[in-house]
C-alpha cells in the first residue's frame, strides 16, 4: 500500500514567494494533519482535517498559512508570503480517525532565502 | 508545563544494552499512546502502540503504560547502533488529537 505523499520533497525559494505544498493521504484514511518541525520548537501541529473538514487551525501560526482538503486524497498548505523564518520541514500525516495511530509522509524540506 | 514531556537527551547506551526511554503526559483522559521512532533527515515511524496499563511486547520492544502515574516508557532489548534515533511519545489528547513530546535523542554505541 501507498503511504502518504508528500510534494516536493525540497523546496528553496525567495523571501515573499507563494509556496504550496501538496498531500496525498493513505487511501481509506479520515483525518489529515499537517505538522511543522524545527530544532527549536520540534514538532508542531499546524491544522488538521476530520472528512475533508478544517477541525482546528489554532496551530497555524499566522494569516500567511492557509490549507485545503478538496476531497479526501489532496490537501495544499500555503504560505504567502513566505519569510525565512517558515524554514523547516513540513510533515503531512493521515490517519484512520482522530487519536488513531498516524503515518507520516516524507516530508518537504523548506529553505527560504 | 508540557503536555506531553521527554527528556531530551542524548541517552548513550552500549551495543547489546537495555534502553530505557521514558515520556509522561499531563492529560489525565488520554487513552492512546505510541512510541515514533524518527532517524536523522526522515519521517517520525510508528513503532508501538499501547491502550491498557502494563506492558506489550514486540520483538525487541516493550511499551510500559502507567495510568495512574501518567506514564509511558519504550525498552529497547539487545540495542543496535541501527536503533541509534529520536524516539517520540506520543499521548491523545482531550480533542482526540495525539500531542507529541519533544522527543529524546538514543545513541547506540558499538
Amino acid at each position: 500500500d501507498a503511504g502518504v505523499i508528500q510534494s516536493p520533497r525540497h523546496e528553496v525559494t525567495e523571501m515573499g514567494q507563494e509556496v504550496t505544498l501538496r498531500c496525498k493521504p493513505i487511501s481509506g484514511h479520515n483525518s489529515l494533519f499537517w505538522y511543522r518541525q524545527t530544532m527549536m520548537r520540534g514538532l508542531e501541529l499546524l491544522i488538521y482535517f476530520n472528512n475533508n473538514v478544517p477541525i482546528d487551525d489554532s496551530g497555524m501560526p499566522e494569516d500567511r498559512f492557509s490549507a485545503k482538503m478538496p476531497n479526501a486524497s489532496f490537501s495544499t498548505l500555503k504560505i504567502q508570503p513566505s519569510e525565512p523564518r517558515d524554514s523547516a520541514v513540513y510533515f503531512c500525516a493521515s490517519s484512520m480517525d482522530r487519536g488513531q495511530p498516524q503515518h507520516f509522509g516524507d516530508g518537504t524540506r523548506l529553505s527560504i532565502l | 508545563q508540557k503536555e506531553v514531556e521527554q527528556n531530551s537527551g542524548p541517552l548513550s547506551v552500549p551495543e547489546g544494552a537495555i534502553a530505557s526511554l521514558n515520556c509522561t503526559y499531563s492529560d489525565r483522559g488520554s487513552q492512546s499512546f505510541f512510541w515514533y521512532r524518527q532517524y536523522s533527515g526522515k519521517s517520525p515511524e510508528l513503532i508501538m502502540s499501547i491502550y491498557s496499563n502494563g506492558d506489550k511486547e514486540d520483538g525487541r520492544f516493550t511499551a510500559q503504560l502507567n495510568k495512574a502515574s501518567q506514564y509511558v516508557s519504550l525498552l529497547i532489548r539487545d540495542s543496535q547502533p541501527s536503533d541509534s534515533a529520536t524516539y517520540l511519545c506520543a499521548v491523545n489528547n482531550a480533542g482526540n488529537m495525539l500531542t507529541f513530546g519533544g522527543g529524546t535523542r538514543l545513541m547506540v554505541k558499538p
